[in-house]
């Protein structure tokens, strides 16, 4: 079945450092979402990428898709303590429509 | 307007007995989601709710899992015969139909077994 891979698992950074996260599937994706989970939360969407090759940017977060749709990044410019959490990317492949699968997610610190 | 709701927060019960988590969602959403999420882990999918389709329940993890949606709104998932290995968050989301659309969580059900 389709997987959806996630790295690093683990990061920490210091405040004002920039970070990213990768994911990549198995499978070519239709779509890939990405959500942020807070400590103690539930994840929370944050954006959809549909086309290949696209990129997004919300303030300091800039998503991108690759060209084969079968990875997607994030990166967080100059983190924040606010950007503390675990961000996971969710892909929809062909034969896994309405059903995303998400990968494991990448928890980050950022130290003041 | 009202987001997803789950009850109870927090279950804790003796291996063994049966438990019943309820999702309510979001008004006018008809795809309904439950995931399971053990600390620290990401979310593995349970089962998927559409409109009046079939569910998938591919991600059941074996037949002591069950779930229904009745009236195609609120849903149950019921885990009978429960195993320590059960204690996780369990968490429902729902949306619009559609491959495309957002996924809105509830704030889950921590469930502890003991």
């Amino acid at each position: 079945g389709q997987q959806v891979m996630q790295i690093p698992q683990y990061q920490h950074v210091q405040e004002g450092e920039d970070f990213t996260t990768y994911c990549n599937s198995s499978t070519t994706l239709s779509n890939i979402q990405w959500y942020k989970q807070r400590p103690g939360g539930h994840p929370v969407f944050l954006i959809q990428l549909v086309k290949s090759g696209e990129v997004k940017k919300q303030k300091r977060l800039t998503f991108q898709f690759g060209e084969a749709k079968k990875n997607s990044s994030l990166h967080i410019t100059a983190t924040q303590t606010t950007d503390v959490g675990t961000y996971f990317c969710a892909g929809i492949g062909g034969t896994s429509y309405g059903k995303l699968t998400f990968g494991q997610g990448t928890i980050l610190t950022v130290h003041p | 307007g009202a987001g997803v709701s789950q009850s109870p927060s927090n279950k804790v019960t003796e291996k063994g007995k049966d438990v019943e988590l309820r999702c309510d969602p979001i008004s006018g959403h008809t795809a309904l989601y439950w995931y399971r999420q053990s600390l620290g882990q990401g979310l593995e999918f349970l089962i998927y709710f559409q409109g009046n389709s079939a569910p998938d329940k591919s991600g059941l993890p074996s037949d002591r899992f069950s779930a229904e949606r009745t009236g195609g709104s609120v849903s149950t998932l019921t885990i009978q015969r429960t195993q320590q290995e059960d204690s996780a968050v369990y968490l429902c989301a729902s949306s619009f139909p559609g491959a495309a659309q957002p996924q809105h969580f509830g704030d889950g059900t921590r469930l502890s077994i003991l």
